[in-house]
């Protein structure tokens, strides 16, 4: 069975600060791990994956197999980085599970 | 990616009726999948829409409480049958891409309120 743990519910920090959202999984097989993110009042969207290795918002998340954890980091975070951050995995067959979510507050 | 369209938005809805929500997306799509995401709970898969075929559920959903259709590639529907207040939640439609890796695109979600 496959399954996506993001142990933190609520995390705060202060812009500027360092933030990273914690984010393991188990799967028996080679994962696609992404990370989504849903700002206050939209939709839910893609915000990085594993495969592509990107940089975006200056997010970046690397898959660590040894770990089985894919944790989402940004070295300086920013007010309108707040948001709900979930962790997905997608199974070779398609079939996605979703972590509880991190709902991450930047205070100014 | 795909631009997908749900609606209505959202519905205020009596005990004991059903609803039904519509998901279109704008280009033609192998994967469709409905979700449910409660209030301050994560997204729980309910199914995965199959065009052409019955749906497959996940443990714990059953096409009796939520049939769905699947008339094409680019369209699906999602009742939610003799509602209870248990049923108030945001259901979500989305699809699977296949561009290069497997990304998962959803749509505004329905936010249903049953009273």
């Amino acid at each position: 069975a496959q399954r996506v743990t993001q142990p933190e519910k609520l995390l705060s920090v202060f812009k500027g600060a360092p933030v990273e959202l914690k984010c393991n999984y188990s799967y028996s097989g080679s994962p696609e791990l992404f990370w989504y993110v849903q700002y206050s009042r939209q939709r839910l969207q893609l915000l990085l994956r594993h495969i592509s290795r990107e940089s975006i918002k200056g997010f970046t998340a690397d898959l660590n197999k040894g770990e089985t954890s894919f944790h989402l980091k940004k070295p300086f975070a920013q007010e309108e980085d707040s948001a709900m951050y979930y962790c997905a995995l997608i199974s070779n067959a398609g079939k996605s599970t979703f972590g509880d979510g991190t709902t991450l507050t930047v205070k100014p | 990616s795909a631009v997908i369209s749900q609606k209505p938005s959202r519905d205020i809805c009596q005990r004991g009726t059903s609803l039904t929500i519509q998901c279109q997306v704008d280009s033609q799509v192998t994967m469709m999948f409905w979700y449910r995401q409660q209030p301050g709970q994560s997204l729980t898969l309910i199914a995965t829409a199959n065009q052409g075929s019955e749906a497959t559920y996940e443990s714990g959903f059953v096409i009796d409480k939520f049939p769905i259709s699947r008339p094409n590639l680019t369209f699906s529907t999602l009742t939610v049958s003799n509602m209870s207040p248990e049923d108030s939640s945001i259901y979500l439609c989305s699809v699977l891409q296949a561009a290069g890796a497997n990304v998962l695109t959803f749509g505004a979600g329905s936010r249903l309120t049953v009273l």
